[in-house]
């Protein structure tokens, strides 16, 4: 069964402090994905990560994937406050049925 | 512009009467699913479909129906709606090729059922 665990749950941070939000996944997957929500918003899609090794950067954050550790962390760098939402970490099947699971969110709070 | 709609965004209901949610997508995305928001549980996969008349089941399906009669649309039919389905819907689309199953959401669609 594919499971997703993101941790921490909760994470408030002071502006300018950088931090790590870390995904685990519970069997083979090789696509990864990582999202962000706005409080009362949709998600819009983050980074998309596509095999092992792979870095992405996006302004103050970069997204890495270990498919081998089945471990893709979310790096912040020098947080504002403009980052507070809840991130979250995808996986998705690919390989007989195409189900997609999402791990529980990561709440991030920046305070100035 | 490329985007997936939800109707309605908010709906109040009681227990039992049939309701529908209605999503289109225009970006001509071969995939598409529905989740369910609920605090503390992240987003779960009720259905999903790789293309016309293909659809299967996703984490929770339980209570749901989908159909995918064209390639544009997917609604999720609740036939009798019970209290424990109160929740944040959203409907998403995807390419889901060999590159990417990155997802497209939809706004939402707050369902209250008393």
């Amino acid at each position: 069964e594919l499971k997703v665990e993101q941790n921490p749950l909760f994470l408030s941070m002071q502006e300018g402090k950088n931090y790590t939000i870390y995904c685990n996944y519970s069997t083979t997957s090789d696509r990864l994905y990582w999202y962000r929500q706005d409080p009362g918003k949709s998600l819009e899609s983050l980074f998309v990560l596509l095999s092992n090794g792979a870095v992405k950067q996006e302004g103050r954050l970069m997204a890495s994937l270990d498919t081998k550790a089945r471990l893709s962390t979310l790096h912040i760098t020098a947080a504002v406050h403009d980052l507070s939402a809840t991130y979250f970490c995808a996986v998705d099947s690919t390989s007989g049925t195409y189900k997609y699971i999402f791990g529980t969110g990561t709440r991030l709070k920046v305070l100035a | 512009e490329a985007q997936v709609t939800q109707n309605p965004r908010y709906l109040i209901t009681v227990t039992g009467k049939k309701l529908t949610v209605t999503c289109s997508q225009n970006m001509n995305h071969e995939y598409m699913s529905w989740y369910r928001q609920d605090p503390g549980l992240g987003l779960r996969q009720i259905y999903y479909s790789m293309n016309v008349e293909v659809t299967d089941k996703g984490d929770v399906p339980e209570g749901y129906k989908v159909s995918r009669k064209e390639k544009r649309n997917f609604p999720l039919i609740l036939e009798s709606p019970s209290p424990n389905q109160t929740s944040l819907y959203f409907c998403a689309s995807s390419p889901w090729d060999k590159n990417t199953g990155e997802l497209f959401f939809g706004e939402g669609s707050r369902l209250t059922v008393l």
